[in-house]
């Protein structure tokens, strides 16, 4: 089956610089993408890795290594406001292509 | 505005009534999903749909049932042969050049 793992919560204080990382076993894989979303919000894109390496974006950092299936988001500066949810997200082409996300990653920013 | 429209924003519903969820885009997006989250959960697939008239089972399409007659409409009927349809119901449409998804701001069903 398809699955992907990441923590359940990361508590971090303002300024500071926290990573949450993505394992995945899929088969099909075609890019890993991060979600944000806010309570009881939509989920909003942060970022698309397809390629190995790192897609940086403001305070915002993606990595991916296809090799060991695995890539992390990186969130620097840390403000209140980033407390959220984050979900790594897999798309897949297994004779058409879908997105599945893994379970996502509480961020609990304190001052 | 573009975007996807989702309604309604909240449902009541008694048990063994099937009710449907409306989604609407007009992004011009060829793809859409479904996804159902349950609180503090992630996302779950229930159904997506690559091109008009055509559609997929995702991982929990028991009990759901969906339909794509117009490229910019998505609509999900929750059955009553799903067990447990207390849930937020997310859809998605997704721009085919970066794989990015957009959501509509969800419905949000309730089992009385």
């Amino acid at each position: 089956g398809q699955s992907l793992e990441q923590p359940s919560e990361v508590t971090a204080v303002e300024g500071a610089i926290v990573q949450i990382n993505c394992t995945y076993q899929t088969s099909g894989f075609y890019g890993l993408s991060w979600y944000q979303q806010h309570d009881g919000g939509a989920p909003t894109f942060l970022s698309y890795n397809a390629l190995d390496g790192l897609e940086e974006t403001g305070r915002f950092s993606s990595f991916l290594s296809r090799s060991d299936s695995y890539g992390y988001l990186l969130l620097q500066e840390l403000q209140m406001k980033d407390s959220a949810s984050y979900f790594c997200a897999v798309a897949l082409n297994t004779g058409g292509f879908k997105t599945i996300f893994g379970a996502g990653t509480r961020l609990f920013v304190k001052a | 505005d573009g975007g996807i429209t989702q309604s309604p924003k909240y449902l009541f519903r008694k048990e063994g009534q099937n009710v449907t969820l409306s989604c609407e885009q007009n992004l011009n997006h060829d793809a859409m999903y479904w996804y159902r989250q349950d609180p503090g959960q992630g996302l779950r697939l229930i159904y997506y749909s690559q091109i008009v008239n055509d559609f997929q089972k995702g991982d929990i399409a028991e009990g759901y049932s969906v339909s794509r007659e117009k490229k910019e409409s998505f609509p999900l009927t929750v059955t009553s042969a799903q067990k447990n349809p207390t849930a937020f119901y997310l859809c998605a449409s997704q721009d085919g050049d970066t794989g990015e998804l957009f959501f509509g701001e969800g419905s949000r069903l309730t089992v009385l």
